[in-house]
């Protein structure tokens, strides 16, 4: 049974470059959240999708959006993006909004 | 705001010794608490979590206790081992798998 899986595990971007991050969930579950974890702090809620639909939104700007398609894979679009946005993000999965979350490994995005 | 504190940042023991890791949060609607152990380039992983309705909780050499009045929650590490040795994240939630708010970690070295 495979855990969350994120990819790309890295990714080096330009300064108003955008970028496409994607997570497919443990199997069975069917809700996604996405967190940003600068190094040395702790993750920081992006947002979270169930049923196709943002469900919860934390403070971050527009620039941040995202995605779940039918089979609960979601992506992560940053656009515009800042050197502040250099970051591991995380995509934790859960059955339904309410039970464990599982994180995956990350993708470590360092933006130039 | 929600905000969970963490302390302490880091934390230094000998191996055999106990560890105490202490967190407080401000929403007092908050009812789930998990703790994350991190590894270096690893994914977070739950170690333990309690909710509102208990005071303490143990597993094996973990426990955790909760302090709802106070809004305090503490991770107890017993007979501590060189792979306990990880950054340690508090965290949480008004309800399970949904928006988790995290401590700003502390990063626990055990010295064998």
């Amino acid at each position: 049974d495979a855990g969350v899986t994120q990819s790309p595990t890295h990714l080096i971007k330009t300064r108003g470059q955008q970028v496409t991050l994607r997570c497919s969930p443990k199997s069975g579950h069917d809700t996604v959240s996405w967190y940003q974890q600068a190094l040395g702090q702790g993750p920081q809620f992006i947002f979270q999708y169930y049923e196709e639909e943002e469900r919860q939104r934390g403070n971050f700007p527009d620039r941040f959006s995202g995605h779940q398609f039918p089979n609960y894979s979601s992506e992560l679009n940053v656009n515009a993006l800042l050197l502040g946005d250099s970051a591991l993000y995380l995509c934790a999965s859960s059955f339904e909004p309410n039970t464990e979350a599982f994180f995956g490994q990350g993708t470590r995005l360092t933006v130039v | 705001g929600e905000n969970v504190e963490q302390h302490p940042s880091t934390l230094s023991v000998q191996e055999g010794d106990s560890a105490v890791i202490k967190c407080t949060y401000s929403d007092s609607a908050s009812n789930y608490f998990p703790w994350y152990k991190q590894e270096l380039g690893k994914r977070p992983q739950l170690i333990i979590d309690i909710r509102s309705n208990v005071g303490e909780k143990k597993d094996q050499r973990i426990a955790v206790t909760l302090n709802k009045t106070a809004k305090h929650f503490s991770l107890h590490i017993t007979e501590t081992q060189p792979e306990d040795s990880a950054v340690y994240f508090c965290a949480a939630t008004t309800n399970q798998g949904g928006k988790l708010i995290f401590g700003q970690g502390t990063e626990l070295s055990v010295k064998p």
